[in-house]
């Protein structure tokens, strides 16, 4: 079955500081990943997606994520939070006609 | 071009009740999606449609209806709410690159979302 993970329900970090937020999957074949963002009260924003090839993707606002197949994991990052940040995050994976199934999603806070 | 846009935003219903929720795009989408969000649950999928006229099952489609009579509009019906019912519905839109076959890396395109309660 394929499945997304977010194994934590909030990241706390302060501003200036790099941040992470993590992504592990469970597919058979290639996996097409996706990181959405949320802002409260809205609908879901797209960050950045990994196709294939280069491991490192970059995407919207500053974000990068990084793709690693031998840990099946595809972790949000960015060098530099800012308080604006703050925000819902969600992984997903496109399981065909880009249906997508989410991790359960992980509140970034970014304190000044 | 206003995107994926979701009517009503707020609505109250008694056990009991039927509405239908609108979802309308103006990018020329093939594909269409209604996800619920609940709490610790992210997003899941409902129904969706790959073209005019047709609907699908997604993971969690029992007791809601769907139909896709023009392409640009997609709408959630719900014949008899019930309680568990309660949640944010999200429409999206998405497209194929390739005319006529699946392209894994198009991404979505979201309305602000419908938080229904029933009561």
């Amino acid at each position: 079955a394929q499945s997304v993970a977010q194994p934590e329900d909030q990241v706390n970090v302060a501003e200036g500081n790099p941040l992470t937020v993590k992504c592990t999957y469970s597919v058979s074949g290639n996996p097409y990943l996706f990181w959405y963002v949320q802002y409260p009260n809205r609908g879901l924003q797209f960050l950045l997606k990994y196709i294939t090839g280069d491991n490192l993707v970059k995407g919207s606002y500053g974000f990068e994520a990084e793709f690693n197949k031998s840990q099946t994991s595809f972790h949000l990052k960015k060098p530099s939070a800012l308080v604006s940040d703050s925000a819902l995050y969600f992984c997903a994976m496109n399981t065909g006609f880009q249906k997508l199934v989410f991790g359960t999603g992980t509140r970034l806070l970014v304190s000044p | 071009n206003a995107g994926v846009t979701q009517t009503p935003k707020f609505r109250v219903l008694k056990t009991g009740q039927s509405m239908t929720l609108l979802c309308a795009q103006d990018m020329n989408h093939e594909y269409m999606y209604w996800y619920r969000q609940d709490p610790g649950m992210g997003l899941r999928l409902i129904h969706y449609s790959v073209g005019e006229g047709t609907t699908a099952k997604g993971e969690v489609p029992d007791g809601y209806n769907v139909s896709r009579l023009k392409k640009q509009n997609f709408l959630l019906g719900l014949e008899s709410a019930a309680p568990s019912q309660t949640s944010v519905y999200f429409c999206a839109s998405s497209y194929s690159m390739n005319r006529g076959q699946t392209s894994w890396w198009t991404e979505a395109f979201f309305g602000q979302g419908t938080r229904l309660t029933v009561v």
